[in-house]
C-alpha cells in the first residue's frame, strides 16, 4: 500500500533560524496536504497541493509539490516560538484515501 | 460554523472491555474518518466513510473494532474486546468531499 515517509522526525532550532521538513511517497499522489498538531492538541489543516510544481505561501510558511507529485516540503522562514509542534503531511492517492506521514516534531529555542 | 465533536474526550477501562466513540462531523461534510494516533506517531486511517457508504476500512482490525455512520451523518467506533495496545487518541475527522480534513478534539482511551 502506499507509503508516506517523513524526515527528520525532530528539529531543535534556535528562535530565528530557518526550519524545513520533507514528505517522500512511495506511490504518486493526487493531492498531499500538511497539517500542524501542537502539544495536546488536534491536527489543524494548514493547506493543501494538487499541481506538480505547485508553490504555495502562506506568510513566512513555504510548501512545495515536487514535479513528479512524490515529493512535498515545508520550509519556516524565521521560526518563532509559536512555530512549536508537530507539521504533519498527509498524502492522498488514486483512491483519495490520505495517508499521514510519523510527522516532524518542531522545538524551538528562545 | 460549529466543529466535529467528539465524546467521550477520556475514558478508561480494562482489557478486554468493551468502549465506545462518538463522531458528529461539521454539517454538510460528506466524508468521515476515524484516525488512531499513538504517541509520537501520525494519525492512522481506521476507517473512511463517503456519506454512509465505507470508502476504505483496510486498517480496521475488524475482529475487534466496527464503525457505523448511521444517515450519513453521526458516527461510532466500538472496540470490543480492547487490548492493552488499542491505548491511543481516536480523532474523528470530517471533509466536504477529499480536500481538507476538519479534525475533532479526540478521546483519549486507556486500557489498563
Amino acid at each position: 500500500g502506499q507509503q508516506v515517509m517523513q524526515i527528520p522526525q525532530y528539529q531543535h532550532v534556535q528562535e530565528g533560524e530557518d526550519f524545513t521538513t520533507y514528505c517522500n511517497s512511495s506511490t504518486t499522489l493526487s493531492n498531499i496536504q500538511w497539517y500542524k498538531q501542537r502539544p495536546g492538541g488536534h491536527p489543524v489543516f494548514l493547506i493543501q497541493l494538487v499541481k506538480s510544481g505547485e508553490v504555495k505561501k502562506q506568510k513566512r510558511l513555504t510548501f512545495q509539490f515536487g514535479e513528479a507529485k512524490k515529493n512535498s516540503s515545508l520550509h519556516i522562514t524565521a521560526t518563532q516560538t509559536t512555530d512549536v509542534g508537530t507539521y504533519f503531511c498527509a498524502g492522498r492517492g488514486g483512491s483519495y484515501i490520505p495517508t499521514f506521514g510519523r510527522g516532524t516534531s518542531l522545538i524551538v529555542h528562545p | 460554523e460549529a466543529g466535529v465533536a467528539q465524546s467521550p474526550r477520556y475514558k478508561i477501562i480494562e482489557k478486554r472491555q468493551s468502549v465506545a466513540f462518538w463522531c458528529n462531523p461539521i454539517s454538510g461534510h460528506a466524508t468521515l474518518y476515524w484516525y488512531q494516533q499513538i504517541l509520537g506517531q501520525g494519525p492512522k486511517l481506521l476507517i473512511q466513510f463517503q456519506n454512509n457508504g465505507v470508502v476504505d476500512d483496510s486498517q480496521l482490525p475488524k475482529d475487534r473494532f466496527s464503525a457505523e455512520r448511521l444517515k450519513g451523518v453521526d458516527s461510532t467506533l466500538k472496540i470490543q474486546p480492547a487490548k492493552l495496545e488499542d491505548s491511543a487518541v481516536y480523532l474523528c475527522a470530517s471533509s466536504r468531499s477529499f480536500d481538507e480534513q476538519y479534525f475533532g478534539p479526540g478521546t483519549r482511551l486507556t486500557v489498563t
